[in-house]
């Protein structure tokens, strides 16, 4: 199976300011379609997943603009351009490209 | 809009079975691919089993191969799993997914989960 790393916590970041999650997959997530199935989930406390972002740096509908995914190959990166508090949350990567679908273990977004 | 409502949670024993259900509203429910995702208390998300439009296409994670079993039945916009020999480390809250035609394939829309505690 390919596996997911990320950072368990976040670099601290005040509210209004920039933040930027990293994962790494174990292999290359090209499929031989050409495409690259990382996917970025939300899971807010106490609240089911919800899709931010899908091929690495699509926005899903409805997911606001401060939200943007980047990467390609292994490394990958979601970036928040002004944190909000309604942002607060654990973050997951998780790539489609393969069976078995793997997610990484998440990363707690830390509010100074 | 689009709602997944997962069902058939609960308490059971070591050993013993459970079938969960999923019932989808709000979109043509046979023309999705689906998933079913766990998430331990604490712990993060795994995904654990794949079903294709049709049902005639399945993949499991080793943790449950063997033991679970996903199908579907699309004239009833339900999606099940079927939890055999059951561990304590099965306990979790599991949310059916679907797989987003208009999102390359990623889990657009989930269910608020069921929980499944396996415990003597």
């Amino acid at each position: 199976d390919i596996v997911m790393t990320q950072p368990p916590l976040s670099s601290p970041v005040t509210l209004g300011q920039p933040a930027s999650i990293s994962c790494r997959s174990s292999q290359s997530l090209v499929h031989s379609d050409g495409n690259t199935y990382l996917n970025w989930v939300q899971q807010r406390p106490g609240q089911p997943p919800r899709l931010l972002i899908y091929k690495s740096s699509n926005r899903f509908s409805g997911v606001p603009d401060r939200f943007s995914g980047s990467g390609a190959g292994t490394d990958f990166t979601l970036k928040i351009s002004r944190v909000e508090a309604e942002d607060v949350g654990v973050y997951y990567c998780m790539q489609a490209t393969q069976f078995g679908y793997t997610f990484g273990q998440g990363t707690k977004l830390e509010i100074k | 809009e689009v709602y997944l409502v997962e069902s058939g949670g609960g308490l059971v024993h070591p050993g013993g079975s459970l079938r969960l259900s999923c019932t989808a509203s709000g979109f043509t429910f046979s023309d999705y691919e689906m998933n079913w995702v766990r998430q331990a208390p604490g712990k993060g998300l795994e995904w654990i089993s794949y079903i294709s439009a049709s049902g005639r296409t399945t993949f499991y994670a080793d943790s449950v191969m063997g033991r679970f079993t996903i199908s579907r039945d699309n004239a009833k916009d339900s999606l099940f799993l079927q939890m055999n020999s059951l561990r304590a480390e099965d306990t979790a809250v599991y949310y059916c997914s679907r797989e987003g035609v208009s999102a390359g394939g990623a889990p657009d829309y989930w269910g608020q989960g069921t929980l499944v505690t396996v415990s003597s």
